[in-house]
């Protein structure tokens, strides 16, 4: 089966400006995930999806980072502005199902990697 | 306030040897748990998981042993692989949630 899809892989950008991210997940998994994961850290959640609802979005800056999933399926991360901390790797992941032990288990994409200069 | 705590950044060891990477947790919510795998530009892949009714799991060369009562869990990894150098992330989560918390990693370098 196709894996998580993500673009752009690499994007250059001065603080203040605006960037975006999409991610298609696997086919027939309901729930997505975006993760952040800054340089010597681990992936910390922002924000994640059952269907096209939002379960969980305590962690996201919402004054300056959005996300929506439309019609279920692909999903879009922007940053508007951006500052020079937002720099680092915004994974999306997606998993089968919100409940059982499988839910559990995280496919994730090769991530893209945002550099705010 | 890290609710997962991978303390050594990194390990290395010689290829055949045994590899023991480590994971401590403070939450008592959590009753699952993950260990993933990532090469460098690669996101990370899932290697093997473990509930909390259970305090060892066994897949091939990798079993992750949990002590609930100390809150640890540790992989072992034997024999070990040069191809096994990567970054492993540890995970927690309450089973069903979906979302896991994850640790810093610590880069595990196996040398032939």
């Amino acid at each position: 089966e196709a894996g998580v899809a993500q673009s752009p892989r690499y994007k250059i950008i001065e603080k203040r400006q605006s960037v975006a991210f999409w991610c298609n997940p696997i086919s027939g998994h309901a729930t997505l995930y975006w993760y952040q994961q800054i340089l010597g850290q681990g992936p910390k959640l922002l924000i994640q999806f059952q269907n096209n609802g939002v379960v969980d979005d305590s962690q996201l800056p919402k004054d300056r980072f959005s996300a929506e999933r439309l019609k279920g399926v692909d999903s879009t991360l922007k940053i508007q502005p951006a500052k020079l901390e937002d720099s680092a790797v915004y994974l999306c992941a997606s998993s089968l199902e919100e409940s059982g032990s499988w839910a559990n288990v995280l496919t994730f994409g090769a991530g893209s990697r945002l550099t705010v200069l | 306030d890290q609710q997962v705590k991978q303390n050594s950044p990194s390990l290395s060891v010689q290829e055949g040897r045994i590899s023991i990477l480590n994971c401590d947790y403070t939450n008592s919510m959590f009753d699952y748990f993950l260990w993933y795998k990532k090469y460098p530009a690669e996101g990370p892949t899932f290697l093997i998981s473990i509930s909390s009714i259970k305090d060892k799991n066994e897949d091939g060369r990798f079993t992750v042993f949990l002590n609930k009562s100390a809150k640890h869990l540790s992989l072992h990894i034997v024999p070990s692989q040069p191809g096994d150098s990567a970054v492993y992330f540890c995970a927690a989560s309450a089973l069903g949630a979906g979302k896991s918390t994850f640790g810093d990693g610590t880069t595990l370098t196996v040398k032939p």
